[in-house]
Formats: C-alpha cells, structure tokens, sequence
C-alpha cells in the first residue's frame, strides 16, 4: 500500500538552529502535502498544506518565515524549522492524500527537541 | 465555531462496554470523512472510512448524517487494546480537518 516515510524520527539540536525534517511518498506522486505539529497531550494541528510547484499555504497564526515549507516534487516536502527555539519543542508528522478526497498517509512523525 | 468539533472526553470505560463519539463539523460541502486512531506519539492510523449507508467492521461501527452534519463511531464489547485517541477527519475539497480527538482508556 502507499506509503508516506518522514525523515529523521527524532531531532535534538540547539537553540537557534535550524532542522529540516522531509516527507516522502513512496509509492505514489503527492501534489499536496499536510504539515501538523502536536504538542504533548494535544491534538494534531495543522500548519500548512505543501503545494507541489506552488507556494504552501499557512495556518493562520503560523509564522511563513519560521517554518519553511518546500514542495520540491510530487514525491517529496520538507519543513525547515529555522532558528529554533525550546517553545518548538513538539511532535511534527506530514500526511499525503492517495489521491483527492482519499484517505491520509501519515508519515511516522519527528520529535524535535530544542535545547 | 471550530470546523471540526469533538467530544471532549476522555472516556474511561470498562473492558466490555459499548462507547460512542460523535463529531461534528461545519462545512457542508465537506466530500469524504474518516475515523483514524492515534496511540501516544505515533502517526495517526486510519481506522475506517465513514459512508452515508454507514460502515461496520467488526466491534466498530460508524455512521454519517449530512442533514446534521455529524459522524459517530461506536466500539461495542471493547478491549484494553481499544485505549486510544479516536480523531476524526472530515475532507473538504481542498483539505483536510481533524477533530481535537477523544481519548479512550479501556479499563480491566
């Protein structure tokens, strides 16, 4: 079946560096990507779709210049976390659809912990 | 108004029980919905596809109401196995929306 790998697992870096975190679908072409941060207890909330050839479109409240979003093909987007600090601290899992109106694919999620 | 709303829960329930969410969302243009399980800091798994004839697999059974604008999913006889959080994701036509989630602790 699809599926979507999310590299790496696991981030410990120091505060005011930069982490890219990729997603890749494997086995099928995602023009669109999803990015959704989850903080310890809490559900997962979405950041901003990745838009294969196109600028990606942010949440409201989510800062553009922070957490870069580049769709660079239809088989992979990455997420730079730039200049990061404690308080982005947090679980972060990408999810590709099959295909329009189809279910998801998640990545197996990054914890990114900043010290 | 969140475009996504869900029982807040959590539920602790007995191994045994029958337990029910409900979800609700506000899009009525929305196409397609899922219920996906997520145990702690792991991806969400899709658990099933919801249908407006309603779906069952197994202990769980989920419906849709369009005219009301909800979904549910039922888990009947559950098992320790079932404690969990349950989001449910309801796809517009350009994205998708997840509910906050209910967490569900089945107990001995």
């Amino acid at each position: 079946g699809a599926v979507v790998s999310q590299h790496p697992s696991r981030v410990i870096c120091k505060s005011g560096t930069s982490v890219k975190i990729e997603c890749r679908s494997l086995d099928f072409q995602a023009t669109t990507m999803f990015w959704y941060r989850q903080f310890p207890k809490q559900s997962l909330m979405l950041m901003a779709t990745s838009n294969e050839g196109s600028k990606a479109t942010y949440e409201q409240g989510v800062e553009k210049d922070k957490f870069l979003i580049n769709h660079a093909s239809l088989t992979l987007s990455t997420l730079t976390v730039t200049s990061a600090h404690p308080e982005d601290s947090s679980f972060y899992i990408c999810s590709a659809p099959y295909t329009t109106n189809e279910k998801l694919f998640f990545g197996s999620g990054t914890q990114l912990s900043v010290l | 108004r969140k475009e996504v709303e869900q029982d807040p829960g959590p539920f602790n329930v007995p191994e045994g029980a029958t337990v029910a969410f409900n979800c609700t969302y506000s899009n009525s243009a929305s196409q397609s919905f899922f219920w996906y399980r997520q145990d702690c800091r792991k991806e969400p798994k899709l658990l099933m596809s919801v249908y407006s004839s309603g779906n069952e697999d197994g202990r769980f059974t989920a419906q849709l109401n369009r005219a009301s604008q909800y979904i549910s999913l039922l888990i009947r006889d559950s098992k320790l196995s079932d404690s969990a959080t349950y989001l449910c994701v309801v796809n517009g036509l350009r994205d998708m929306r997840f509910g906050a989630g209910t967490r569900l602790t089945v107990k001995p």
